[in-house]
This record gives structure tokens, C-alpha cells and sequence, in this order.
């Protein structure tokens, strides 16, 4: 079974600062992680995921996260954070079943002018 | 690009009523999902759906119930809507591979009010 935790429901950084959403995952075989972007009264948008390749993965509007084994987590950073980076962020793990994906809280980021 | 397009963005019903809310894929994708979200506890599977004519419960199946007809369609319906169904309901599709998990695709999201 999987399963995954986000620290902090919300995070507040200043334009231009670095951003870091924690993501802990448990899983009970090899895990694919994602993360995944949710803009007001919107879908999720998928941000980048990891699946057994580098462990540190790219993804989109200059986000990137690393998969660390041995701490069991998938951290999402942006070294600079933009105004438009304010969203809802939802960190997903799997075993690679097609109905097993498991999401966290969420984690609400606040960018502050 | 590839889409998942949920008939409405916005609903309210009235408590009682039988409300659908329709989910359509165009990926021809074999698995498709509902999921309920609400705020602090992300988000919940209610049903899936990996083949026409078949479905699985999810977490949260009461009061919920699912129907597929077609490969492309997954309807979510709540027989009798009640004010603890008000959410935002998204539906997501996948595809199989044998060689990775490629994750889900999100449509916008219905936002159901029940009065």
C-alpha cells in the first residue's frame, strides 16, 4: 500500500525567494512520484514526476524535485518564486497499479509581492 | 493536446435530486476515476473504471454510484444529492504500460453545491 504526507498545509515565501514543499511517501514496492499543480476552481496539472530514471527530475515552470531514497521523500523546489507560483500543490505516489495512486493534503503556496 | 473534459464547471442541486456529472476522455484511455476533494483532506477516490461496463469502488463509494458505457464516458451519479456531497468532483483518466506508469490526467473539475 501507499501512502503519502505533505508538511505544512501552507507555505508563504516572498517573490524571488526559494520555494521547498515537503512530500514523504511510504510505499511497499519500487514507488512512481508526481507532482501535480492545482490553480483556482481548476484541475490538477501535472508539475513532474519521477519513475525509476534520474532522481532528480524537472518539470515545468522551473520547478524540480529529488527522489531520496533512504529519507523516503520527493521535495519540490523553484529557486525563485514568482507571483504566478501561487496555487495548491499535490504530491502523488504509486506503486505503478493503474488505480493504486495515492495524493497527500495538498500544501497551499502563498508568494508574497 | 490530449483532454479530459468534465460537462460543467459549476452546479447546484437541490437535496434530493439525482444529479450526473459526466467525464469524457479523448487519450482512449482504459482507466478512468472520480475523485472528490475538499479542503484539508486532499483528494479521495470515489470510483474507477478500467474497462466499458466495468468499475471498482474507491474509498468513498456511499451515496455515489458510476456508470460506463463507453470507453470514452465515466458518469458519477448521486442517487439522492445531500448537503455532505457538496465538493469539487474531478474526473482522471490513465493508460496501461507495461513499461511505466505515466500518473493520471486531471479534467477542471466540477464545483457541485447541494442547497
Amino acid at each position: 500500500a501507499q501512502s503519502v504526507t505533505q508538511l505544512g498545509s501552507h507555505v508563504s515565501v516572498s517573490e524571488g525567494a526559494l520555494v521547498l514543499l515537503r512530500c514523504n511517501y511510504s510505499s511497499s514496492v519500487p514507488p512512481y512520484l508526481f507532482w501535480y499543480v492545482q490553480y483556482p476552481n481548476q484541475g490538477l496539472q501535472l508539475l513532474l514526476k519521477y519513475t525509476s530514471a534520474a532522481t532528480l527530475v524537472k518539470g515545468i515552470n522551473g520547478f524540480e524535485a529529488e527522489f531520496k531514497k533512504s529519507e523516503t521523500s520527493f521535495h519540490l523546489t523553484k529557486p525563485s518564486a514568482h507571483m504566478s507560483d501561487a496555487a495548491e500543490y499535490f504530491c502523488a505516489v504509486s506503486g505503478g497499479n493503474n488505480n493504486d495512486m495515492r495524493f497527500g493534503a495538498g500544501t497551499r503556496l502563498t508568494v508574497k509581492p | 493536446d490530449v483532454k479530459v473534459t468534465q460537462s460543467s464547471r459549476y452546479l447546484v442541486k437541490r437535496t434530493g435530486e439525482k444529479v450526473f456529472l459526466e467525464c469524457v476522455q479523448d487519450m482512449d484511455h482504459e482507466n478512468m476515476f472520480w475523485y472528490r476533494q475538499d479542503p484539508g483532506l486532499g483528494l479521495r477516490l470515489i470510483y474507477f473504471s478500467y474497462d466499458v461496463k466495468m468499475k471498482e469502488k474507491g474509498d468513498i463509494p456511499e451515496g455515489y454510484s458510476v456508470s460506463r458505457e463507453k470507453k470514452e464516458r465515466f458518469s458519477l451519479i448521486l442517487e439522492s444529492a445531500s448537503t455532505n456531497q457538496t465538493s469539487m468532483y474531478l474526473c482522471a483518466s490513465s493508460f496501461v504500460d507495461a513499461r511505466t506508469f505515466y500518473g493520471y490526467t486531471f479534467g477542471s473539475g466540477t464545483r457541485l453545491t447541494v442547497v
